[in-house]
């Protein structure tokens, strides 16, 4: 079945530094690629997302990154803030869905020291 | 309330007993899902609804495990003889869009905080 593997597991760093995070997919055909935020106790929440025609967005301090060929999508933080210190999970929608499945990632604990 | 409610928010249940876990989705959005989460690891699907219609089950675990939207709002995940290996947090995400000629569903799903099972 399908699979998004995501490294690194934890990520700590500086306050104003930039924090990167990276996925990989196995389905070629999946083509949706949302990132969440989830805080302790709390339920994930969108933070940015990428559609398959798309190579690269930006909101923000945030973006992400799409290459459709190694299968591959990253987010960028940048400026980071001890307030993004959460976990964020990539996920993929499933190729071959039509209800909107998704596959998430093991997820990244991200540590921004002040 | 303006988000996803769920409830109850923690529940321990011995082995052995049945356990019901509720979503009141976001007023008027046709989609919801329920996922399951393990400690530490990301969210699995487990089923979907469009209105009152289940459309995917494929996650569901076993036959032990049941969830139905009657009216197409409020659904609930049932799980009978709850076991060890079902402690986790289920997650429930609506979305105010829904499928359309096949096509799959894009863009936001709005989690609720979840209900963590524990089965001891």
């Amino acid at each position: 079945g399908e699979n998004v593997e995501q490294h690194p597991s934890t990520l700590s760093v500086q306050e104003g530094d930039s924090a990167v995070i990276k996925c990989t997919y196995s389905d070629s055909a999946s083509n949706y690629f949302p990132w969440y935020k989830q805080e302790l106790g709390k339920g994930p929440q969108l933070i940015i997302d990428i559609r398959s025609n798309v190579g690269e967005k930006k909101d923000q301090r945030i973006a992400v990154t799409l290459n459709k060929t190694a299968k591959h999508f990253s987010l960028h933080i940048t400026e980071t803030q001890p307030e993004d210190s959460a976990v964020y999970f990539c996920a993929a929608m499933h190729g071959s869905s039509n209800t909107g499945k998704l596959i998430f990632g093991q997820g990244t604990t991200l540590q921004v020291k002040p | 309330g303006a988000g996803v409610s769920q409830s109850p928010r923690y529940k321990v249940a011995k082995r052995g007993q049945d356990v019901a876990l509720r979503c009141d989705p976001i007023s008027g959005h046709v989609s919801l899902f329920w996922y399951q989460q393990a400690l530490g690891q990301g969210p699995e699907f487990l089923t979907y609804f469009q209105n009152e219609a289940q459309l995917d089950k494929s996650g569901l675990p076993s036959d032990r495990f049941f969830a139905e939207r009657p009216e197409g709002s409020v659904s609930t995940l049932k799980i009978q003889r709850t076991q060890q290996e079902d402690s986790a947090v289920y997650l429930c995400a609506s979305s105010p869009r829904g499928t359309s000629g096949g096509a799959s569903i894009t863009g936001e799903l709005f989690f609720g905080e979840g209900s963590r099972l524990t089965v001891l």
